[in-house]
């Protein structure tokens, strides 16, 4: 089945620190998708990407779509307090099921 | 309602019961899935429900998880003859058809005793 490889597992930053994560699959997919989930919270969708070498960003946060459809980066510059949680990206193949990484662990330090 | 919702927020039940957890999609879509997530791990894909297309049920763990959709809106998740090792939280999200973004409840934590 589709595997997808989460990195890193945990991040330990101090506030204002930039933090990049990425994720690599073994299979190809057609969409990459970045969640946040908070504590007793469902995820929440950051970024959708759905072309090939696409960056989008969102505010402070920015993802990029592989050029070999296998692997996506998130970046988030200047970070804040609130970015802390888990962070997971997600890749889909045409309509089937979203696959999902095991996550990155964020804390932020004030 | 505006999002999805999933009943109820937390069930506590004894090992060997049968418990059934709801989700109501937003309205309109015709794509939802349910994943299980034990405490401090990722996202594990159950089964996945597209429209009126036979379900993929490729991710259910056992014979014990069984999952419906009615009238392609509320899904029912059913677990029986719980175990200990069924303890999570159970999400579920629903997207449209044409479009990948999915939306999530905020679970269903399932506590087996």
């Amino acid at each position: 089945g589709q595997q997808l490889n989460q990195s890193p597992q945990s991040m330990f930053i101090q506030e204002g620190e930039d933090v990049s994560m990425n994720c690599t699959s073994s299979s190809i997919f057609n969409t990459w998708l970045w969640y946040k989930q908070d504590p007793g919270e469902g995820p929440v969708l950051l970024i959708a990407l759905y072309k090939a070498g696409e960056l989008t960003s969102n505010g402070r946060l920015t993802a990029q779509f592989g050029i070999t459809r296998k692997d996506s980066f998130l970046n988030i510059s200047a970070s804040i307090p609130s970015d802390v949680g888990i962070y997971f990206c997600a890749g889909q193949l045409n309509n089937n099921d979203m696959r999902f990484g095991a996550g990155t662990r964020l804390t932020v330090k004030p | 309602g505006a999002g999805v919702s999933q009943s109820p927020s937390n069930k506590v039940t004894e090992k060997g019961k049968d418990v059934e957890l709801r989700c109501d999609p937003i309205s309109g879509h015709t794509a939802l899935y349910w994943y299980r997530q034990s405490l401090g791990q990722g996202l594990e894909f159950l089964i996945y429900f597209q429209g009126n297309s036979a379900p993929d049920k490729s991710g259910l763990p056992s014979d014990r998880f069984s999952a419906e959709r009615t009238g392609g809106s509320v899904s029912t998740l059913t677990i029986q003859r719980t175990q200990q090792e069924d303890s999570a939280v159970y999400l579920c999200a629903s997207s449209l058809a044409r479009y990948t973004e999915a939306f999530f409840g905020q679970g269903t934590r399932l506590t087996v005793v």
